[in-house]
């Protein structure tokens, strides 16, 4: 069975510093993979994908993939108190990334 | 630019009683369609997803079913509830290949 592993956390991170959130999958044919953002009661909102090995970055988020691994990360820096929600990862297996399959996903919460 | 709907926003229904959930989309033609349950404390399971009209695909056997009566529009089904069905019903779109991006959800109770 494909899965999509995170840490539940709560992870807990100053404001100002750099958060880092990790994910791991166990399929190696997963293709594309996903950071959603999801604050309390509400859906998900996308972050960033990334489908090639190495960093993306996107203003103060960064999305690493390591496909060797199966390991993908989102760092965020400067962490605002805003940045407080549950991230999601999520991987796609085909290339027309009809199924993802979702992380339970890691809450954050930035200290101010 | 592409927008989502979904409605009822939040729904109480009790065991054995039918169950419809409508999910639009504007801005686009012939997009993919999903149907996501998040259940307390899991995560985002996928349920059915669609590529063009009358076309779904289940991924979970269950109660529930889809439709897809028009290009924009997908419907979940179900003729009687159960408890396991409580949780937040997650519509999403996506072009071909392409990203998915979710709609505002369903919390829906089963009493």
């Amino acid at each position: 069975q494909k899965e999509v592993e995170q840490n539940s956390g709560p992870l807990s991170v100053p404001e100002g510093a750099i958060a880092s959130l990790n994910c791991t999958y166990s399929d190696r044919g997963s293709q594309s993979f996903f950071w959603y953002r999801q604050y309390s009661g509400k859906s998900p909102e996308l972050i960033m994908f990334i489908y090639s090995n190495g960093d993306k970055e996107d203003g103060r988020f960064t999305a690493q993939l390591n496909k060797a691994s199966q390991y993908v990360s989102l760092l965020i820096r400067d962490s605002q108190p805003s940045d407080s929600a549950t991230y999601l990862c999520a991987a796609a297996s085909n290339f027309g990334n009809e199924k993802l399959t979702f992380g339970t996903g890691t809450r954050l919460t930035i200290i101010p | 630019s592409q927008t989502i709907h979904q409605w009822p926003a939040t729904l109480v229904q009790p065991v054995g009683s039918p169950l419809s959930l409508e999910c639009t989309v504007e801005g686009t033609s012939n997009p993919n369609l999903y149907w996501y349950r998040q259940a307390a404390g899991r995560g985002l399971q996928l349920l059915f997803y669609s590529v063009g009209i009358g076309q779904i695909s289940s991924e979970v056997p269950q109660n529930l079913s889809a439709s897809r009566p028009q290009d924009r529009q997908f419907i979940l089904s179900s003729k009687k509830l159960l408890l396991s069905d409580s949780g937040f019903y997650l519509c999403a779109w996506s072009s071909a290949g392409g990203t998915q991006y979710f709609g505002p959800g369903t919390r829906l109770t089963v009493l």
